[in-house]
């Protein structure tokens, strides 16, 4: 089955500097790869997500890039803010599968400092 | 909309005990995911149920776990004989007929303690 690994596990960094998060998938047939927030005593929300046919992918400070040769798909958030401070996650499906059974990373905590 | 309603958000058990975990999908969704989330862990795929059938359990432990989600009424998750190494979030997911992953949308969990 899939497997996804995420680093780093924890990220502090300073108002205003870039955040990156990084994720390997094992799955070569793997296609979607979503990314969720999760604050504190709530369920994942999902921010970004890419299809395996698509390298970069961007929404205002978010940006997705994914590397299908390398098996890697990487977050990036840019000016970061206090609110961004929570546990993201990446995950994968794996090929073949048309419903939810996403397989997540590990999780990364990240600690926006004003 | 309220969005996936999962209760309680809270539930302490004695080991031994049955937990029940309830999950309302969303309105005009019909198929309901369950996740595990073990303290420090990513989310781990159990169950996905669409009403009245068990669509994909490969991720349910093989005894004391079960799953249904009835034709009328919420889904639930049964966990029976706690012990605490069931000690976890449980979280719910729902996505409409005509979705996949991308349409997931995830409740804010019960967490279960078993002391």
């Amino acid at each position: 089955g899939e497997n996804v690994e995420q680093h780093p596990s924890t990220l502090s960094v300073q108002e205003g500097d870039s955040a990156v998060i990084k994720c390997t998938y094992s799955d070569s047939a793997s296609n979607y790869f979503p990314w969720y927030k999760q604050e504190l005593g709530k369920g994942p929300q999902l921010i970004i997500d890419i299809r395996s046919n698509v390298g970069e992918k961007k929404d205002q400070r978010i940006a997705v890039t994914l590397n299908k040769t390398a098996k890697h798909f990487s977050l990036h958030i840019t000016e970061t803010q206090p609110e961004d401070s929570a546990v993201y996650f990446c995950a994968a499906i794996s090929g073949g599968t048309s419903y939810g059974k996403l397989t997540f990373g590990q999780g990364t905590i990240l600690t926006v400092h004003p | 909309n309220a969005g996936v309603m999962q209760n309680p958000r809270h539930l302490v058990r004695r080991r031994g005990q049955e937990a029940r975990l309830r999950c309302s999908p969303m309105k005009g969704h019909s198929h309901v995911y369950w996740y595990r989330q073990l303290p420090e862990e990513g989310l781990k795929f159990m169950v996905y149920l669409q009403k009245e059938n068990i669509i994909d359990e490969s991720g349910m432990p093989k005894e004391r776990f079960s799953a249904e989600f009835p034709k009328e009424g919420p889904s639930i998750l049964r966990i029976q004989q706690v012990v605490r190494g069931d000690s976890a979030a449980y979280f719910c997911a729902s996505s409409p007929p005509t979705g996949g992953a991308n349409v997931l949308t995830f409740g804010a969990g019960s967490r279960l303690t078993v002391l």
